[in-house]
């Protein structure tokens, strides 16, 4: 069965560098997103994409995050100037539909240091 | 603010037990309401995509009901098994975007 593939599964970082987080979604999908998951809190929504742009942001998606799809496979989340308050799980999740599940991947563990 | 509640936190249950849990939504502009189940260091896996209220539905042991009027959604195992522990998710979707806003789920363990 097809999935969501994500790389790195963790990457510790110092705190204030930039960091790239890499999801290849399922092939024929054509909605993206990115979720997180801080330790003990409730995964949480940051951004989903379509048609090549932004559909919608979270308030925690601010100037520090940005999304792309660089060419027709990979979906990146860059994060600049780390703080330690980005330590979490960072899911990203694909759908065919808008009505239909979203898949997730494995997650990148993000420890900021 | 949407608020999704899951009750109750964790469960355990011997296997053979049948158990269900609650996910508690708001219940104006609803569109959809999705059922995840989570093992430890796995991706979340999807177990349904309910959208009308009065909804049923059901994949092997696994079934869900779904009441938008009133804001629930209950998710039932039949004849818990061992390899049923994992976390499920429950998450609320409204009509304006696209995002899902999860609970903070249900922890099952199925005692052997």
């Amino acid at each position: 069965e097809p999935e969501v593939t994500q790389t790195p599964s963790h990457q510790v970082t110092q705190m204030g560098q930039e960091v790239i987080l890499r999801c290849v979604p399922i092939s024929n999908h054509l909605y993206f997103y990115w979720y997180r998951q801080i330790l003990g809190q409730k995964v949480e929504f940051l951004v989903s994409f379509y048609n090549n742009e932004i559909s919608e942001k979270s308030e925690i998606f601010d100037d520090q995050f940005s999304v792309e799809r660089p060419d027709g496979s990979n979906f990146t989340l860059k994060i600049r100037s780390t703080k330690l308050e980005d330590s979490a799980m960072y899911f990203c999740a694909s759908s065919d539909r808008t009505n239909q599940p979203q898949h997730f991947g494995d997650g990148t563990r993000l420890s900021i240091l | 603010i949407l608020n999704v509640e899951q009750s109750p936190q964790s469960l355990h249950v011997q296997e053979g037990d049948s158990t269900n849990f609650t996910c508690s939504f708001p219940s104006s502009n609803f569109y959809a309401l999705h059922w995840y189940r989570w093992e430890t260091a796995k991706s979340p896996e999807a177990l349904f995509v309910m959208t009308l209220n009065g909804d049923e539905k059901k994949k092997g042991r696994i079934s869900a009901t779904l009441n938008t009027k009133e804001g629930y959604s209950y998710l039932y195992i039949k004849g818990s098994q061992p390899e049923d522990s994992a976390t499920y998710l429950c998450a609320f979707r409204v009509r304006s975007n696209y995002k899902l806003t999860f609970g903070k789920g249900t922890l099952l363990t199925v005692n052997p």
